[in-house]
């Protein structure tokens, strides 16, 4: 079993739906909670961070942390087909440097 | 400023040949990171550098890999006698943060191998 699951998808979803992406793990360990947005053919590019439990929101997108249930999201209001994209959860703990990442996301945002 | 870049964008090998791939990250970034990226999975670790030093190899498939980042700046990462299970993206990260762990990484564009 990976640490990180992620449903690698593809999610296909209309312009202007809610879209929720979500990761689970298993080592309780990890403190930091990433996501990263990939473009095809691009490297991957941070969306935001989350530090243990909680909820954090950046314009269109809310991350959620439950550590209770090992369990995070994503939230995307009001999609975009620019939103179009591969989305990779990460994580890491507080002492080392590694990171762990999903398999990733394909999420479609159709106009 | 300029973002993190590599080079080359895409490389073909045959097995066997060695290859070395590129990393400028961004100046002043501390900490720098190799990852390699099979299709359609997410970016797995290889190495880390703080500044000239590897404090992390641990995710280096094999002793055929070696990185080096011998003035703290520009990275290397080299793959002797390619296999075709080598071929995959390559990318490199840095971070500004200089200690715990780097949840802010920036990415570059990748190298793609392909080993024939």
């Amino acid at each position: 079993q990976k640490e990180v699951e992620q449903d690698p998808g593809p999610l296909s979803v209309p312009e202007g739906a809610i879209v929720s992406l979500n990761c689970t793990y298993s080592n309780s360990a990890f403190q930091y909670f990433m996501w990263y947005r990939q473009y095809s053919r691009k490297g991957p590019e941070l969306l935001m961070y989350t530090y243990s439990s909680g909820n954090k929101e950046d314009g269109r997108f809310t991350a959620q942390v439950d550590k209770s249930s090992k369990y995070i999201s994503l939230f995307i209001r009001d999609s975009q087909p620019s939103d179009s994209a591969t989305y990779l959860c990460a994580m890491s703990g507080t002492g080392g440097f590694k990171t762990i990442f999903g398999a990733g996301t394909r999420l479609f945002v159709k106009a | 400023g300029a973002g993190v870049s590599q080079s080359p964008r895409y490389k073909v090998a045959k097995r066997g040949q060695d290859v070395a791939l590129r990393c400028d990250p961004i100046s002043g970034h501390v900490s720098l990171f190799w990852y390699q990226q099979a299709l359609g999975q997410g970016p797995e670790f290889l190495t880390y550098f703080q500044n000239e030093a590897q404090l992390d190899k641990s995710g280096l498939p094999s002793d055929r890999f070696f990185a080096e980042r011998p003035e703290g700046s520009v990275s290397t990462l080299k793959i002797q006698r390619t296999q075709q299970e080598d071929s995959a993206v390559y990318l490199c990260a840095s971070s500004a943060r200089r200690e715990g762990p780097s949840y802010e990484q920036y990415f570059g564009p990748g190298t793609r191998l392909t080993v024939t």
